[in-house]
């Protein structure tokens, strides 16, 4: 089955602990991206990846970091979370040029005490 | 950058009557313009999309318009049903290296009644 897949769905910790959110899809998609979801504010996008080793910023990159080293993974790495980064994130992937169709995984709802 | 207006935030209708949703960008470079739907704690999930050399496209009970001279696209549901009820996200996107970046909308809360 064609999916993208996030773990963990539900994340609780405390500031300052490093973490990571995993992102992974089987559909060979070229482009990958991380977007948070707060109320009232829709989808911002952290970061986007073009394809393996080329990464690039979104609308909100401050304190994420990502890593695109194979296809199929794009992690979101936390370094030093804050209660201000608790939120809704999705994952998305799309097959690259003309068709543009965003698939996104289930979400991470992560809280930061 | 690009900038993406919608509107209404809220919109509640009776079951049977039309729904329309307005979206506005800033980047005449968007040649794309996608439309999501998003069931609660569900994920977003693309229902139409429209690309910048076509003027408006249906999909059965969903229509999307676009005039690019005014910068604008608009959803229009027909017939509505309480299972449409969600939130729907518009998108702005323009190729960048042979990908899309879009900026979305900040969301639209339809509820309809029964």
């Amino acid at each position: 089955e064609a999916q993208v897949t996030q773990n963990p769905r539900y994340l609780i910790t405390v500031t300052g602990k490093k973490l990571t959110v995993t992102c992974s899809q089987n559909m060979n998609h070229e482009y990958m991206s991380w977007y948070r979801q707060d109320p009232g504010l829709g989808l911002r996008q952290i970061y986007y990846s073009m394809n393996v080793e080329v990464t690039d910023k979104g609308d909100v990159p401050e304190g994420y970091k990502v890593s695109r080293k194979e296809k199929r993974n794009f992690p979101l790495i936390l370094e030093s979370p804050s209660p201000n980064q608790t939120s809704l994130y999705f994952c998305a992937s799309s097959p690259q040029g003309l068709t543009d169709t965003q698939y996104f995984g289930p979400g991470t709802r992560l809280t930061v005490l | 950058g690009e900038n993406v207006e919608q509107h209404p935030s809220t919109l509640s209708v009776q079951e049977g009557d039309s729904a329309v949703i307005k979206c506005t960008y800033s980047d005449s470079a968007s040649n794309y313009f996608p439309w999501y739907k998003q069931e609660l704690g569900k994920r977003p999930q693309l229902i139409i999309d429209i690309r910048s050399n076509v003027g408006e496209k249906k999909d059965q009970r969903i229509a999307v318009t676009l005039n690019k001279t005014a910068k604008h696209f608009s959803l229009h549901i027909t017939e509505t049903q309480p299972e449409d009820s969600a939130v729907y996200f518009c998108a702005a996107s323009k190729a960048s290296g042979g990908s899309y970046i879009p900026t979305f909308g900040r969301g639209t809360s339809l509820i309809v009644h029964p």
